[in-house]
């Protein structure tokens, strides 16, 4: 089960981290996705992490504004978005990977968290 | 760009079948992809039914089924019930860490 860190509100032009473990486990060596849906929309792939070797990736669309990261010694994984708008007001969602070592979407998501980005 | 195309909308007969699919704007889609179909219901979060293009998550009925159908990845629901309308989303992995959602199919059961 993954549990996520809780609602959120910002200021445009702020940041936001948003974080991701397992409870009661570890990822196993799972990668993490980052998934986001705002409001009546679909969702949008984020970026990825395996904990395991490190190497994040990004979608194309958040490349420089979107740090994707892991902390070994707390099994936890991380999103920070930089520089939001009222357009990043969404569910930020985490989910695990398929296989070890992977990044491809699997079964299992967080519970989501709520950002709301207002004046 | 490489976009995930998904159709708009399905209706489907309460015990009908209907598929659902995913392809490429370049290419077709094959079981490399790990294709991945999720449910979502409004105000849920969303519920993965089929993941690596065929298998089905823990729970899920097996009214639900997952395969490649003409390039494309294909969800199939056979016996369609009124809890299955909602939405229905695919995402596919293209290699180096990279996923994309499609654009998501409303599925009416009447």
């Amino acid at each position: 089960q993954l549990v996520q860190s809780g609602a959120e509100v910002k200021k445009p032009g702020s940041s936001v981290k948003v974080s991701c473990m397992a409870s009661g486990a570890t990822f196993n060596n799972h990668g993490i996705n980052w998934v986001r849906q705002a409001p009546g929309q679909g969702f949008e792939w984020l970026g990825a992490i395996v904990p395991l070797f490190g190497t994040p990736y990004y979608a194309q669309d958040f490349q420089g504004r979107l740090t994707v990261g892991a902390d070994k010694s707390t099994g936890t994984v991380y999103m920070e978005l930089t520089s939001l708008t009222s357009g990043d007001t969404a569910v930020y969602y985490c989910a695990k990977s398929q296989r070890r070592g992977s990044t491809a979407l699997g079964e299992f998501w967080g519970q989501g968290t709520l950002v709301t980005v207002s004046s | 760009q490489i976009v995930v195309t998904q159709e708009p909308s399905f209706s489907v007969s309460p015990g009908g079948t209907v598929t659902l699919t995913c392809g490429l704007t370049s290419g077709s889609v094959s079981s490399a992809n790990y294709a991945t179909w999720c449910q979502q219901t409004p105000g849920q979060a969303p519920r993965t039914l089929i993941y690596s293009t065929l298998i089905r998550s823990s729970g899920v009925p097996d009214r639900f089924s997952g395969s490649i159908l003409g390039g494309k990845a294909a969800l199939t629901i056979t016996g369609a019930q009124a809890e299955d309308e909602c939405d229905y989303y695919c995402v596919l992995y293209l290699g180096r860490g990279i996923s994309v959602f499609g654009g998501g199919t409303k599925v009416t059961v009447l």
